[in-house]
Formats: structure tokens, sequence, C-alpha cells
């Protein structure tokens, strides 16, 4: 079945830099986008970002563009999630989900997700 | 950006209601909402997407509708493992974005 495990979350001060990962199994993996969707504490979801079946296109939030690179190794089952810059706005659990369709250019729809990795940045 | 507003934020209905929560887009879209499912302390999971298509193994007592700027989310009958909070998502623009939520809390 498909399984996604985000890792790398931890507590950072601001300003730092944190790289998230996200491995799956269960699917062909490099068949499908991946996105990163975050929640603050307490509050609603936030798309954050997606990278394409095959790494050639990203899409990002307004949010994090600039400061937030999305990538991905096939060969690993892996998703990257490099965060630079980071801001206490920037905490909360950060979850990455695949995406429905096969080998889209414009990927949609979230179907399966990991069970996140918490960011917390404070002094 | 698209921005997508849910109505209401909170209800409180029964078990056995029927339940509407409606999501407004910011600008026309068609084929490109879907609707997740929220428990406390566990990832989403995906119930419609291309504004009313049942993803796999939800029960079809939720449906969605909708065109152009308005769309809804209908539990028929509501059960007691559907207390929970519901958000809309759109893909029509990308970034996407994330309604504010609608919690379904148990009268």
């Amino acid at each position: 079945q498909v399984h996604l495990v985000e890792s790398g979350g931890g507590v950072v001060q601001p300003g730092s830099s944190l790289r998230l990962s996200c491995t799956a199994s269960g699917f062909t993996f490099n068949n499908f986008a991946i996105h990163w969707v975050r929640q603050a504490p307490g509050k609603g979801l936030e798309w954050v970002a997606v990278v394409t079946y095959d790494g050639n296109n990203e899409y990002y939030a307004d949010s994090v563009k600039g400061r937030f690179t999305i990538s991905r190794d096939n060969s690993k089952n892996t998703v990257y999630l490099q965060m630079n810059s980071l801001g206490p706005e920037d905490t909360g659990v950060y979850y990455c989900a695949k995406d429905r369709s096969l080998k889209r250019e414009i990927p949609m729809w979230c179907d399966f997700w990991g069970q996140g990795t918490l960011v917390t940045v404070s002094s | 950006d698209i921005q997508l507003t849910q109505s209401p934020s909170f209800l409180s209905p029964s078990v056995g209601d029927r339940v509407t929560i409606t999501c407004r887009a910011s600008q026309a879209m068609n084929g490109y909402l879907a609707w997740f499912q929220q428990k406390p302390g566990k990832a989403p999971r995906l119930l419609i997407y291309a504004d009313s298509t049942l993803q796999t193994g939800v029960p079809s007592r939720f449906s969605g509708s909708g065109s152009g700027t308005e769309f809804t989310l209908t539990v028929s009958r509501l059960q007691p493992e559907d207390f929970a909070t519901y958000y809309c998502q759109q893909f029509y623009i990308y970034p996407s974005t994330f309604g504010g939520g609608t919690k379904v809390q148990i009268k």
C-alpha cells in the first residue's frame, strides 16, 4: 500500500535552514508528482509546493517562493524540501502528499498523505 | 491567487443530519476543486476531487457539487465518524489554495 514518511523536522532558530525529506513506497514513485502542505498549530492547511513526476517543474506558494526549494531523487524514492531563512510563521506540521494523476505535467489532487513532521522556528 | 471562503466555519449537527458546507471561490473555475476531511492529530483525507468525483473508498453519503464560484460538500446522513474539520482546495491556478476550514462538532 502507499506509504509516505516525512523526516527532518525539529526546532531551529529564526534565519536558519532545514531540509525535510519525504520517502515513499508502495507505488511507482517516478510516475507521480509530490506535494508539500503545512499546518500551523491550531490553524488550517496551507499548500506549500509541488514537484512534477520527472522533477522538471516546480510550483510554490507565494509565502515561500525564493526561500524554499523542492526537489526529488527518483533513485531514492525521496522528495526534499529545502527551507531557508526560516521565520516563526513557518512553524507547523509539514505533510508530503502524493499526486493522484499519473505523469501529469500540471499536478492536481493530493490522494495519499504522510503523517507529517513538525518544524518549530523559535529563538 | 484564488481565495476560497468556506461557510460556515463551525457546525454542530446531530448524527443522521444532512450537512452542507459551501466553498466560494474568488473567480470562476470548474473541475478543479477538492474536498478533504481531517481529524485531530491526523493527516487530511481526500474525499472528493474534480468538484464531484468520489475518491475510491469514500462512503457514498459524501457528495460534491457546484460550478463557477460556488461549490458544496454534502454529507447525506452524518455518522459519528464524520465529526471532523473539512477543507476545500483548488488547483485551477497555481499556487493552489485551501479554504479556511469548517469544523463539524457533535451536538
